[in-house]
């Protein structure tokens, strides 16, 4: 167990639709990353914030969005759903921002598996 | 974006040990180099991480040569529960705006035979 969750394991959900995903960090660690992982794409970085701000940006398109809460739970919002966006998204966390200097490890969660139909 | 690549799939037998490479060519200068072992359904797990040279730990060994484009990860004397998905994570920085993206290796698919 990582320390990292996510909510929830599993989503259905229907194209056009917008659905939530939750994270949820380590204790203490204030990095957030969001990641896409479909058979195609490999793992595909979408998204950091670290203590609420974002941080770095990659591939994300512009139908998701991401915050981080003063809590330091991240929520990634997918909008405008379309077929090609069924994957696993994993959230990963780690103390430092970026991967300068030693224990920088990210630790991920288990993922959600989005199906969209 | 240059990618970072690496064998799709390697076999091996048990007790043998095992090299997997990575390429990545447009690293970020300050950055470590960072690998993770994945199941079938499960988030990455990290396994090592190093700068330059040879790191080891308990489970894994890294190879950096001098002009970090390239990393090895060596497993010695593999069993089948390391039968999983091998990737390497590094840091791109790209231009004066210094617009960064962690990048996965393409990733490689170890299968481990009795």
């Amino acid at each position: 167990d990582s320390g990292v969750t996510q909510t929830p394991k599993h989503l259905i959900t229907a194209t056009g639709q917008r659905v939530t995903l939750r994270c949820s960090p380590r204790s203490g660690d204030l990095s957030v990353y969001w990641y896409q992982q479909s058979l195609d794409q490999g793992l595909q970085f979408l998204i950091q914030y670290y203590n609420g701000e974002e941080r770095a940006k990659g591939n994300i398109l512009e139908r998701f969005s991401a915050q981080q809460f003063p809590d330091l739970h991240s929520e990634l919002n997918l909008s405008s759903l379309e077929l090609g966006d069924s994957a696993l998204y994993f959230c990963a966390s780690s103390v430092v921002v970026g991967l300068a200097g030693p224990h920088n490890e990210q630790f991920f969660g288990p993922g959600t598996r989005l199906t969209v139909l | 974006l240059a990618k970072t690549t690496q064998p799709i799939s390697m076999d091996s037998y048990e007790g043998q040990e095992v090299n997997i490479t990575c390429s990545h060519n447009n690293i970020a200068t300050n950055d470590y180099i960072t690998w993770y072992q994945q199941f079938p359904s499960q988030g990455p797990r990290f396994i090592i991480q190093g700068y330059k040279t040879k790191v080891t730990n308990e489970v894994a060994s890294l190879f950096i040569p001098a002009d970090r484009k390239s990393s090895t990860l060596s497993l010695p004397r593999v069993s089948l529960s390391d039968t999983a998905v091998y990737y390497c994570l590094v840091g791109e920085s790209k231009g004066t705006s210094g617009t960064y993206k962690y990048i996965f290796g393409t990733g490689t698919r170890l299968k481990v035979l009795a």
